[in-house]
């Protein structure tokens, strides 16, 4: 089946480590994203990449890194930077031509 | 003034009655614009999008008032089913890299 699969589901780190969240579609799609959500909040673009080996900040890009080695996969590293990354993670794919974005089922990282 | 605006809610309503839900949108260059759902603790999945023209799904009906810049969701003989967050989302380019998504709107159906 075709999809976006992020793992993994729940991520507690402790204050000060950096961690990596995985992103991967095999929907062939071109664009990718990265949103946080926090309760009560929209989803707040982080990154994206619209090709491989390119990505742009998005609104809320501080603290955060990415790399687009393969169209397949999107990771996102929160740093030691980020200074309240504990937040529900999404990731997302489309097509060009298209509006709708596909969502993976999110990682909801906990720093303690 | 957000870019995307809902009432949070949550909307209590018993089975089978009709709830709406509205949203306004600040940028009148928006190109295209969605109504997502989203279950509690999972992702978003969308509902269906909206045009000028408004269009219906079975018991859902989307609108769209470019003038006004508001979008609006008509779920008509509520389901226990339809319980989840409703976000609105905008698309302010053709890209769709510029896509803003609502806090979204809580909705509680009841037996």
């Amino acid at each position: 089946d075709g999809g976006i699969t992020q793992s993994p589901k729940y991520l507690f780190r402790k204050e000060g480590q950096n961690v990596t969240l995985s992103c991967e579609q095999n929907l062939n799609h071109d664009a990718m994203y990265w949103y946080r959500q926090d309760p009560g909040q929209g989803l707040r673009l982080i990154y994206y990449s619209q090709i491989v080996n390119d990505f742009q900040k998005g609104d809320i890009a501080e603290g955060y890194s990415v790399s687009r080695e393969k169209k397949e996969s999107f990771p996102l590293t929160v740093t030691s930077a980020q200074k309240n990354p504990t937040a529900f993670y999404l990731c997302a794919s489309k097509v060009p031509w298209q509006d709708e974005q596909f969502f993976g089922p999110g990682t909801r990282l906990t720093v303690l | 003034r957000k870019e995307v605006e809902q009432d949070p809610g949550p909307f209590n309503v018993p089975e089978g009655a009709t709830v709406a839900f509205n949203c306004t949108y600040s940028n009148s260059a928006s190109q295209s614009f969605f109504w997502y759902r989203q279950d509690c603790r999972k992702e978003p999945k969308l509902l269906m999008s909206v045009y000028s023209s408004g269009n219906e799904d079975g018991r859902f009906t989307a609108q769209l008032n470019r003038a006004s810049q508001y979008i609006s969701l008509l779920i008509r003989d509520s389901k226990l089913s339809d319980s989840a967050t409703y976000l609105c989302v905008v698309n302010a380019d053709t890209g769709g890299f510029k896509t803003i998504f609502g806090a979204g709107t809580r909705l509680f159906v009841k037996a």
